[in-house]
């Protein structure tokens, strides 16, 4: 069965960064792309990013370009979404997500922040 | 960017009302639309894909159908359970795009 299961939560100050992991399991990690979805409180869902666990190549959202950075361990099936100069807007809950054939979600990592 | 934009963004509905929701696309996306139901505290769900493919498990009450540039989420019945909010999904190109969401209240 797909799990992906996250890190848990955090809380950062203003201008400092946050690394996010996603560990994959019951499939074959390289066959699916994974998506980073996020929402802050109150809102509505934001796509971030994806990455292709196979080749590590990536796509960002212009909004997060030059701040956002995805990546991937293959040994141990996990992604990882980096945010960096984080300001209290980036208060949200960050989800990883596989939508292909299928959808299978993380349960999200709250990600505060806060001086 | 493809925008997305999600009428209403809020509604209220009875038990057994037929409601219909609406996504358009900013450009002519084909047929690479996904909804999605999310509830209070929990992840996302999605009911939809390919514009009008009933995700497994997903009762036959919820349709959709469009392609190019206009999407409609239809629930032909609502039930008790179907209180929340809606969200559609481009996956035509990069980026992906979100419509706003319609929060659906029970009247």
């Amino acid at each position: 069965q797909v799990q992906l299961v996250q890190s848990g939560a955090e809380v950062k100050k203003p201008g400092a960064s946050v690394k996010v992991s996603c560990k994959a399991s019951g499939y074959t990690f390289t066959s699916y792309y994974m998506h980073w979805v996020r929402q802050a409180p109150g809102q509505g869902l934001e796509w971030m990013g994806i990455i292709n666990p196979s080749g590590g190549s990536t796509s960002y959202a212009q909004k997060f370009q030059g701040r956002v950075t995805m990546t991937r361990d293959t040994s141990t099936s996990t992604v990882y979404m980096e945010l960096s100069s984080l300001r209290s807007e980036d208060t949200a809950v960050y989800y990883c997500a596989r939508i292909d054939s299928s959808s299978w979600w993380g349960q999200g990592t709250l990600v505060t922040v806060s001086s | 960017d493809i925008q997305m934009t999600q009428s209403p963004s809020a509604m209220s509905a009875s038990v057994g009302d037929r409601v219909t929701i609406t996504c358009r696309a900013s450009q002519g996306i084909s047929n690479y639309l996904a909804w999605f139901q999310q509830k209070p505290g929990k992840v996302p769900k999605r009911l939809i894909y390919a514009s009008s493919s009933l995700q497994s498990g997903v009762p036959s009450r919820f349709s959709g159908s469009g392609s190019g540039t206009e999407f409609t989420l239809t629930i032909s019945s609502l039930q008790p359970e179907d209180f929340a909010t809606y969200y559609c999904l481009q996956h035509n190109s990069y980026p992906y795009t979100f419509g706003q969401g319609t929060k659906l209240e029970i009247k």
